[in-house]
């Protein structure tokens, strides 16, 4: 079983809708990255968060420590929302991350 | 600043060859990550770098890769001999504070070994 989890895999939705990707893990963390990848294949952080709640626009990222969770939502999701969102855990006091297998997203017209 | 950036970005090689991967961090940035992406196995880190000094290699796959990072501004990951399993899309990223700050990616590099 994969330290981290995310569900669901594959998403499609169309515009307008407010979306909702998880991720689990099953280890103790530090901290907690949501990544963003395009079709292109560049990758860019969203979020970086150990607890809370954080907000970016129209993308909010939550985390429940205890639970072992994290939320990403995208409200109002648009067309350009399209990619694949990476989660990635910080284990411990280690320095590395370990990453989720992803969800991809595409929302259309 | 240009951001993190990679050459090559499209690399083909033949079995055996020995293939060069560079990486230019943002100015600044004390932390250097080389990470590997494959269908099978998503993003892997092999190795980063603080101030220059290799920290952590244990996702480096076999003696076959290496990385160096000469001085602040530049790094390289060398595969020799290259395998047709090693055909995957190479990310350089860097950051100020590792793991725990914000990460910024180069546009990665795509090995395809024959």
């Amino acid at each position: 079983k994969n330290e981290v989890e995310q569900s669901p895999q594959n998403l499609t939705a169309q515009e307008g809708e407010f979306i909702t990707i998880n991720c689990s893990y099953s280890v103790g963390i530090s901290a907690l990255h949501w990544l963003q990848q395009h079709p292109g294949g560049g990758i860019v952080s969203l979020f970086m968060l150990s607890s809370g709640k954080k907000k970016h626009g129209r993308l909010i990222a939550t985390i429940n420590i205890q639970e072992k969770h994290s939320s990403l939502h995208i409200t109002a999701s648009h067309p350009r929302d399209s990619a694949v969102y990476i989660c990635a855990v910080i284990i411990g006091t280690a320095s590395k991350l370990t990453f989720g297998t992803g969800t991809r997203l595409q929302v259309t017209l | 600043d240009a951001g993190v950036i990679q050459s090559p970005r499209h690399e083909v090689t033949e079995m055996g060859q020995e293939v060069t991967l560079r990486c230019k961090p943002i100015s600044g940035h004390d932390y250097l990550f080389w990470y590997r992406q494959t269908m099978m196995r998503g993003l892997e880190l092999l190795i980063y770098f603080n101030n220059n000094v290799p920290i952590d290699d244990s996702g480096m796959p076999e003696d076959r890769f290496s990385a160096k990072m000469p001085n602040a501004s530049f790094s390289t990951l060398k595969i020799q001999p290259s395998e047709p399993r090693d055909s995957a899309v190479y990310f350089c990223a860097s950051s100020f504070t590792g793991h725990g700050g914000e990460l910024f990616f180069g546009e990665g590099s795509r090995l395809t070994v024959l």
